[in-house]
């Protein structure tokens, strides 16, 4: 498709609850990026693939949050036992290439409330 | 690695008036910096972007300018206007990742 899909707009869950997030990339587009964004309205860096392969882990806290990016399945982000402080929007974003000048498109985002 | 760092981070003009928003960047490798507006619980969109190429871009009333050796580029928004309201955020990119800027809040007044 021509945008990038994200679901569900709003997910809660409590504390200690399982969540997962759902992105489809722009058809064509290799590399998929996920952002966090909380209240203070910064930007976290988690993960990019580049197709199914991890490309850059370093933002991801690893013993909770995990994500994926299968062949022709939509990209996933999982978090385990939440917590209230991964209370936030969540954003995918994909891009043609990694060539520097390609484009990020974002897709609409997904809200995890954790109560 | 990369940092980005963006000034002011709240910004008020009177409508008419121009906006600048300025930031840093650390990693002399960057070489293409986007600006994305962000509005009121909508997703970030694309405004301008400029690589590391060019010294300066300009689409309608919103240029960017980039400077390689001190390392900073800045937003320039001309002739305000009530729909500029709202989050805007700098980027620097270098190949595998792209760094945000903390965001700068632009209130135009009327």
């Amino acid at each position: 498709g021509e945008e990038v899909a994200q679901t569900p707009k709003h997910l809660v869950r409590g504390e200690g609850q399982k969540a997962k997030l759902y992105c489809a990339p722009i058809k064509g587009h290799s590399y998929v990026f996920w952002y966090q964004q909380v209240l203070k309205n910064e930007f976290k860096f988690l993960i990019s693939f580049q197709n199914e392969n991890v490309f850059d882990e370093t933002g991801m806290p690893k013993e909770r949050f995990s994500a994926k990016c299968l062949p022709n399945s939509p990209c996933s982000l999982e978090i385990q036992a939440t917590k209230l402080e991964d209370s936030a929007v969540y954003f995918c974003a994909s891009s043609q290439s990694h060539s520097g000048a390609n484009v990020l498109t974002f897709g609409a985002g997904s809200r995890l409330t954790v109560l | 690695g990369e940092n980005v760092e963006q000034h002011p981070s709240t910004l008020s003009v009177q409508e008419g008036d121009s906006a600048v928003i300025k930031c840093t960047y650390s990693d002399s490798a960057s070489n293409y910096f986007p600006w994305y507006k962000q509005e009121l619980g909508k997703r970030p969109q694309l405004i301008i972007d400029i690589r590391s190429n060019v010294g300066e871009k300009k689409d309608q009333r919103i240029a960017v300018t980039l400077n390689k050796t001190a390392k900073h580029f800045s937003l320039h928004i001309t002739e305000t206007q009530p729909e500029d309201s709202a989050v805007y955020f700098c980027a620097a990119r270098r190949d595998d990742k792209i760094i945000f800027g903390k965001g700068t809040r632009l209130h135009i007044l009327p």
